[in-house]
């Protein structure tokens, strides 16, 4: 059972730029969450999806950034018009469920470097 | 808000000591608490969960206390190992909260 999976690994892109980031849970998981780490600092939560809906987006700035789960494919979590504070490692997580106690199983992570 | 704090930065110790790391939040009431470790490069992996209901659990070298009076976690690692060091997460959850703690690293030397 493959776990979760996150593309590209590195993404480089100029100020101005789209980034796109993929992520796909693991089998059987059908709820997804969006965490940005910057460097020497902690996980910061972003977005919390499930297939086709948004359920919490609160940690995820109101301008530029977007997620979707939709119901065939991966999630994705678009960045529009990057701006250098953006460079960050952007981890994505499942879990089978929420708030009955269930782990959250993280990808590899995606690190955005803007030039 | 909710606060979590987690003691120290850093936090070096020698080979074959027990690592004690602490975990404090404020401002809310989780109903569990989780403990995430994290290598460099690398996305957290979970390591044990722990009710409200429960004081203390255990998994090998493990062991997570909760004090929902003091709102605090300890997390042991006796017997460390070099291969021990990384960074420690703790993740106090209650409802649809996903908040992580800032973690400490901790180093382990031979």
């Amino acid at each position: 059972n493959a776990g979760v999976m996150q593309n590209p690994r590195h993404l480089v892109r100029r100020r101005g730029q789209e980034a796109r980031l993929r992520c796909s849970p693991m089998k059987g998981h059908s709820h997804v969450y969006w965490y940005r780490q910057l460097p020497e600092e902690g996980l910061k939560f972003m977005v919390y999806l499930q297939k086709e809906n948004i359920i919490d987006e609160s940690g995820m700035p109101k301008e530029r950034f977007s997620a979707e789960f939709p119901k065939e494919g991966p999630s994705i979590l678009r960045i529009q018009q990057v701006v250098r504070g953006d460079s960050a490692a952007y981890f994505c997580a499942s879990s089978q469920e929420t708030g009955s106690y269930n782990e959250q199983f993280f990808g590899p992570g995606t690190r955005l470097t803007v030039l | 808000s909710q606060k979590i704090e987690q003691n120290s930065e850093a936090l070096n110790i020698q080979e074959g000591k027990t690592a004690t790391l602490t975990c404090n939040y404020t401002n809310y009431s989780p109903a569990y608490l989780q403990w995430y470790r994290q290598d460099p490069g690398r996305g957290p992996v979970f390591l044990l969960l722990i009710r409200e209901n429960e004081k203390e659990k255990r998994k090998e070298r493990l062991k997570v206390t909760f004090d929902t009076t003091l709102k605090q976690s300890l997390f042991h690692i006796t017997a460390s190992q070099p291969a021990d060091s990384a960074t420690y997460l703790c993740a106090p959850r209650s409802g649809q909260n996903f908040v992580f703690g800032p973690g400490t690293r901790l180093s382990v030397l031979p």
